[in-house]
Parts: C-alpha cells; structure tokens; sequence
C-alpha cells in the first residue's frame, strides 16, 4: 500500500524567499507524480505532472524534482508571493492492469508573510 | 472553457437517507475520478472510471457506495444508508487522458445528521 509523507506539515516564510517542500513516497513504482494546491474551502488545482523518466519539472517560479528509485520529491518556490500561501499536496500515480489511482499526502500548509 | 462542475455544491441528510452526487467532467475528457475529503482522513481516491467502465472499485468504503458513468460523460455517486461518517467532502476529477493531469471540481459537501 502506497504511503506519502510530506514535510514539513506547516510552514511560514517571509515574502520573497525561496522554499523547497518535500515529499517522500514507499511505492517507487509510480508512473508519474503531481503536485496540487489546495485554498481554504475548495478544490484542487494541479501545479505540475512529472513523469516517472523525468528528473524535473517546470512551471514559472515552481520546480519539482523527482528521484523515483528513493521515493522523493520536492517542490521548489522561488521568490514566494503571498498568493503563495495555499496548502500543497503530492500525489504519486500507481497505475496497473489497467487501473489508476492517485494517492495524496497531507500536505504542507504554507503561509508567505509579506 | 468550463471545468469540472459538481452538484449540488452543499448537501444535508439525515442518516440513513439515500443521496446522489453528481459530476460533470471537462467535455471530451476521457478519464474520471472520484475522492473523498475528511478531517481525519486527509484525500481518498474512491474509484476511476476511463470511458464508462471502472475497472477497480475496491476503493470504495463499503457496498452501500456505488458510482456509475453514462456515456463517457457524466458520472453519479450513490450512497445508500448514509451514516455520519460519510460526512466529508466528494471530490471529482477528469482528465483527458488516463495517468494525465486531473482537473478537479469544487466538490460536494455532504453532512450526514
């Protein structure tokens, strides 16, 4: 049973800096990973899918790393906005005979003080 | 263009009652998913449907759950008998694709009284 571990739990910054948040996952034989971000009261909005023979990811300030064969991810922010702030949640993607599951960790709740 | 839309947004119940939950994917996305969000459970994959079939619904909690698509599109999920723990909120999600990017819907919260 695949299990994710995401640390630190919560995490507050000033503006402007750079963060990393990590992700750790038992399974390594995943097909690819997202990364989601999750505001108070509502739903998820995918950040970036990385597939399992990526190294890394892209998107404007986020880059997401992904080393399969240890179980880990990180997703790096640079120079944090305080809409910023949100909680961000990885989800390895297990996917076999034919089915497909995603399965969340608890994710960090970041807060970006300006 | 229009995202995942779910319905109804707030739903209350009173236990042992049936209620339907409904999600309407992103047009032509091929893929669908279902969660469940709890306070003490964090984000539950329920079931994955590509097309209208599902080929695993051993997530599902329990026999009293059912899910069903029609037509590639829309998709419904039954709880029968609702208990208080299924209070939580039902998220839905598509995508173009199977093992693609999930778009997800703003979700249906479910009180059971």
């Amino acid at each position: 049973k695949q299990e994710v571990t995401q640390i630190p739990a919560a995490l507050s910054v000033p503006e402007g800096e750079n963060l990393v948040l990590n992700c750790s996952f038992t399974d390594s034989a995943i097909y690819n990973l997202q990364w989601f971000r999750q505001d108070p009261g509502k739903g998820l909005t995918s950040l970036l899918l990385i597939q399992s023979s990526q190294r890394e990811q892209t998107s404007g300030r986020l880059n997401a790393s992904l080393d399969k064969s240890s179980g880990r991810s990180t997703l790096y922010i640079a120079a944090s906005q305080p809409g910023d702030s949100a909680t961000y949640l990885c989800a390895p993607c297990i996917s076999n005979f034919g089915n497909e599951k995603l399965t969340f960790g608890t994710g960090t709740r970041l807060t970006i003080i300006p | 263009g229009a995202g995942v839309s779910q319905s109804p947004s707030n739903k209350v119940t009173e236990k042992g009652k049936d209620v339907e939950l409904r999600c309407d994917p992103i047009s032509g996305h091929t893929a669908l998913y279902w969660y469940r969000q709890s306070l003490g459970q964090g984000l539950e994959f329920l079931i994955y449907f590509q097309g209208n079939s599902a080929p695993d619904k051993s997530g599902l909690p329990s026999d009293r759950f059912s899910a069903e698509r029609t037509g590639g599109s829309v998709s419904t999920l039954t709880i029968q008998r609702t208990q208080q723990e299924d209070s939580a909120v039902y998220l839905c999600a598509s995508s173009p694709q199977a093992r693609g990017t999930q778009y997800f819907g703003p979700g249906t919260r479910l009180t059971v009284l």
